[in-house]
């Protein structure tokens, strides 16, 4: 597609439940990135996907956050037992190749966890 | 990761008048990036910067990659209604992490 897209757009879960988000990179992009951003709050950094290399996931906060690429396209983030604090909109977004090249974002998932 | 230090956290200007915010880093930035974030939408990439002491406009924007490499502005002329959202500086520093600010939110008053 012409965008970064992701789906859900917004997800209600109860604490406890695993939720799985899903980043459609735009085509060729080689690299991806998940952030969380709380409500009123910047970009937190949680993993980064460039190729077939081993991805960076020094950002992810618990062992409770795992993500999954397969090849250069679709990236699934999941979320086991959520908390009430996992609350936040999930941002994707790609770029052509890794390092200095901009990033392009989706939409992100609005996550609420009751 | 570690955010810089953008500033200011809010503005409330009205329509017409210039806007200016700026990031700065205690250690060297390698790209400097500045992306507008609609309420319900992804952050869109407004200007890139990839030298010291590069300005580069955008329409009514411009930014600036700050000579000594901590810092970045991004200024707007004759802000309109539409101009109204927050606004993040990025970018890569000296051991390839990207880092962004906590945003600037910015209120134009018709």
């Amino acid at each position: 597609g012409a965008g970064v897209s992701q789906s859900p757009s917004n997800k209600v879960t109860e604490k406890g439940k695993d939720v799985e988000l899903r980043c459609d990179p735009i085509s060729g992009h080689t690299a991806l990135y998940w952030y969380r951003q709380r409500l009123g709050q910047g970009l937190e950094f949680l993993i980064y996907f460039q190729g077939n290399s081993a991805p960076d996931k020094s950002g992810l906060p618990s062992d409770r956050f795992s993500a999954e690429r397969t090849g250069e396209s679709v990236s699934t983030l999941t979320i086991q037992r959520t908390q009430q604090e996992d609350s936040a909109v999930y941002l994707c977004a790609s770029s052509l190749v890794g390092g200095t090249h901009p990033q392009h974002f989706g939409d992100g998932t609005r996550l609420s966890i009751l | 990761g570690q955010q810089l230090n953008q500033s200011p956290q809010s503005m409330f200007i009205q329509e017409g008048e210039d806007v200016s915010m700026n990031c700065t880093s205690s250690s060297i930035f390698n790209t400097w990036l500045w992306y507008k974030q609609d309420p319900g939408e992804g952050p869109v990439l407004l200007i890139a910067l990839y030298k010291a002491g590069e300005l580069t406009s955008n329409g009514r924007l411009t930014a600036q990659f700050g000579i000594t490499r901590k810092d970045s502005f991004l200024n707007i002329s004759a802000s309109i209604p539409s101009d109204v959202g927050i606004y993040f500086c990025g970018g890569w520093d000296n051991n390839n992490d990207m880092r962004f600010g906590a945003g600037t939110r910015l209120t134009v008053k018709p």
